[in-house]
C-alpha cells in the first residue's frame, strides 16, 4: 500500500530534550516536506526536500533540523525543543517538487513541550 | 495580506443542499490550486485539481479557477454528513513552487 508513515503518532517532552520525528515513503517520490498546523493558522511549511541531500527551509524554520540522506526517509530534527514548538505536524510527499502534484499526507504527529 | 485567504466558518449547510467554499489567494503567477479534505485529527486529503481558467467537476464535486480575481472555490453537491469537514485550499507559490496553504474552512452539514 503506497503510504507515508509517521512517527510517533503522539509526543510528549520537556524543554530542551532532542527528539526526533521520522517520516517514510515507499511511493519513490523526489519531493517530501514537513508542516506544522496550528488552530487558526493553517498549515506552515518547516523544511523542504527536492530529492536526497537537497533540502531547504520553509517558512518556519527557526527550531527545527532535516537531512535527506535516502529517498524514502526525511527525519524532522528538534535539537531543544520549546513550549512554542508545541503543535500538530504532518510530512508530505510527492512525485516533485512545482505544481501538478498531490501532496501526500503522513498520520500526523501531536508534540506536546512542557 | 495572507497569501491564502479563506474563511474559517463553522459554514453551515442542510443535507442535500449546495455548500460553496471560497478561496482567494496573492500570488498572480501561481499555476496549481488545490482543494483538501481533512477530517479532525486526521491528515489532508486531496479532493480536486485546477490548473486552468473555468469549472473542473468531479463527482458532486465542482471546482471554480477565476486566475484574473485570484479567486478558486469548491462547491459540493447533494451534501452529505460525510462531507462535515475542514476544507483546506491550497496554491503553489510562482517563486519556489511551494504549496502555500489557507487555514481552513470548516463545513458542518446539518442532517
Amino acid at each position: 500500500e503506497a503510504q507515508v508513515t509517521q512517527n510517533p503518532r503522539y509526543l510528549i517532552t520537556v524543554t530542551g530534550k532532542k527528539l526526533t520525528v521520522t517520516c517514510s515513503q515507499n511511493m519513490n517520490h523526489e519531493y517530501m516536506s514537513w508542516y506544522r498546523q496550528d488552530p487558526g493558522l493553517g498549515l506552515r511549511q518547516i523544511y523542504y526536500s527536492m530529492n536526497v541531500e537537497v533540502t531547504d527551509k520553509g517558512d518556519v524554520p527557526e527550531g527545527y533540523k532535516v537531512s535527506r540522506k535516502e529517498k524514502r526517509n526525511f527525519p524532522l530534527i528538534l535539537e531543544s525543543p520549546s513550549p512554542n514548538q508545541t503543535s500538530l505536524y504532518f510530512c508530505a510527499s510527492s512525485l516533485r517538487a512545482g505544481g501538478y502534484t498531490e501532496a501526500f499526507f503522513g498520520q500526523g504527529t501531536r508534540l506536546t513541550v512542557v | 495580506q495572507k497569501e491564502v485567504e479563506q474563511n474559517s466558518g463553522p459554514l453551515s449547510v442542510p443535507e442535500g443542499a449546495i455548500a460553496s467554499l471560497n478561496c482567494t489567494y496573492s500570488d498572480r503567477g501561481s499555476q496549481s490550486f488545490f482543494w483538501y479534505r481533512q477530517y479532525s485529527g486526521k491528515s489532508p486529503e486531496l479532493i480536486m485539481s485546477i490548473y486552468s481558467n473555468g469549472d473542473k467537476e468531479d463527482g458532486r464535486f465542482t471546482a471554480q479557477l477565476n486566475k484574473a480575481s485570484q479567486y478558486v472555490s469548491l462547491l459540493i453537491r447533494d451534501s452529505q454528513p460525510s462531507d462535515s469537514a475542514t476544507y483546506l485550499c491550497a496554491v503553489n507559490r510562482d517563486s519556489n513552487y511551494q504549496l502555500i496553504w489557507g487555514a481552513g474552512t470548516k463545513l458542518i452539514i446539518k442532517p
